[in-house]
């Protein structure tokens, strides 16, 4: 258990709509960031967030979204989905988004029908 | 752009040692990790390396070149629960955060 937790395990939705995958980091780690896996496509980093702000992006779409909050939880908001989006949505949280390891939590399985 | 290359399969054998590769071509340099993924589980930090030269860790060590742009993750006396993807990833500089690699399967046979 890596202290990151991550709602909900898994989510099927519909084409067009849109989810929300939440992410509370472990306990003393202000940094957070969003990963997404695919089969095809390996694990893909989406987004940092330091302390409640955007610290480093990368090949987020401009569908989707992420804020972190006061308390460092960290919500990543998925709008007009599409089949392709069907993945699995890793968190990971660091102490300060330096060059220390990052801790992974279990992940959000999205299916997209 | 950014890079990553490592084979995609490996199998080896109980109790041996394999040594999975690790070739990049980044922006910038900030370090470089490597994780094991069993599957469908979240990825586990495995080691780190910024400086060049090897780093072991009980059964696991990392090698790292900066100038040829080359790592590599030893494996020894291999265990059944060795079994599993190996990511390589790079920290870089500038724009993007980290960039990974698109995994090693690993199969460790009886």
């Amino acid at each position: 258990d890596s202290g990151v937790t991550q709602t909900p395990k898994h989510l099927i939705t519909a084409t067009g709509q849109r989810v929300t995958l939440r992410c509370s980091p472990r306990s003393g780690d202000l940094s957070v960031y969003w990963y997404q896996q695919s089969l095809d496509q390996g694990l893909q980093f989406l987004i940092q967030y330091y302390n409640g702000e955007e610290r480093a992006k990368g090949n987020i779409l401009e569908r989707f979204s992420a804020q972190q909050f006061p308390d460092l939880h960290s919500e990543l908001n998925l709008s007009s989905l599409e089949l392709g989006d069907s993945a699995l949505y890793f968190c990971a949280s660091s102490i300060s988004g330096g060059k220390e390891t990052q801790y992974f939590g279990p992940g959000t399985r999205l299916l997209v029908l | 752009g950014q890079n990553i290359d490592q084979p995609t399969e490996m199998t080896a054998t109980e109790g041996a040692i394999v040594q999975i590769n690790c070739t990049y071509q980044t922006s910038g340099f900030n370090g470089l990790f490597w994780y094991q993924q069993h599957a469908g589980e979240a990825p586990t930090f495995l080691s780190y390396n910024v400086l060049d030269g090897l780093e072991e860790k009980g059964r696991f060590s990392s090698f790292l070149s900066r100038s040829k742009g080359y790592s590599y993750l030893l494996l020894k006396e291999l265990q059944m629960k060795d079994s599993a993807s190996y990511l390589c990833a790079v920290r870089v500089d500038y724009g993007q955060n980290f960039v990974f690699g698109p995994g090693t399967r690993l199969s460790v046979l009886p």
